[in-house]
């Protein structure tokens, strides 16, 4: 089974500008969450989405939104981007949604914004 | 609210040594998840282990154990006979109960682990 992708694996913006990144999970997984990793902030739930639904929200500003499509990808969108915005942003699906539920990590995207 | 912690900033040995990787957690659920993760230098974060919180039987897994403490609230994790390639960091983590259901971890801020030879 292909594991969870991300694409792209690397990217450079200036601030002001959005980006959007992409997911697809794990064959069958319909659960997607997204996380940001900061040298700073360590690691943090950004939302969860589940069966094409945003299940939870982390505590992030309304600039970070996202979305999933009937096939489970998930697109994750980040507008008028800051500095501040630099991180690893990581993908995980699981089969089911609930705390119960391994989640399996993508390769993440790596977001830099100048 | 949750909170997993990692004291451990980086760990350093040699090749060979045994190593353990702490990890406590803090939470008011009574049903709860606790995960491991690795994460290479390419930044991937490799599922380890999860753990229900009514299962306090350590498990081995090769070179791999984790020893669960409920009463001291911890989850440790022990590399026998280390290798080069467990250099890593090491993330432990916490799933919670969440209103409605949901998939929401919080993790430990990780163990820099550098084995040597």
């Amino acid at each position: 089974k292909a594991g969870v992708t991300q694409t792209p694996r690397y990217l450079i913006k200036t601030r002001g500008q959005q980006v959007t990144l992409s997911c697809s999970p794990i064959s069958g997984h319909r659960s997607v969450s997204w996380y940001q990793q900061t040298p700073g902030q360590g690691l943090q739930f950004l939302f969860e989405y589940f069966s094409e639904t945003q299940r939870n929200k982390g505590n992030f500003p309304g600039r970070f939104s996202g979305r999933q499509f009937s096939n489970s990808r998930s697109e994750m969108n980040v507008s008028t981007l800051e500095l501040g915005d630099s991180a690893l942003y990581l993908c995980a699906s699981s089969f089911t949604s609930g705390n119960r539920g391994e989640q399996f990590f993508g390769p993440g995207t790596r977001l830099t914004v100048l | 609210a949750q909170k997993v912690t990692q004291a451990q900033t980086e760990i350093s040995v040699v090749e060979k040594e045994d190593v353990t990787l702490d990890c406590v957690y803090e939470t008011r659920d009574t049903t709860y998840y606790l995960f491991w993760y690795k994460q290479p230098p390419s930044g991937e974060l490799v599922f380890l282990i999860r753990r229900n919180s009514f299962d306090e039987q350590n498990e081995i897994s090769g070179r791999y154990s984790w020893n669960f403490q409920k009463s001291t609230s911890s989850f440790n994790f022990t590399i026998t006979a280390s290798q080069v390639v467990d250099s890593a960091v090491y993330f432990c983590a916490l799933s919670e109960a969440l209103t409605g259901g949901g998939n929401k971890l919080t993790f430990g801020t990780g163990t820099q682990l550098k084995v040597e030879l």
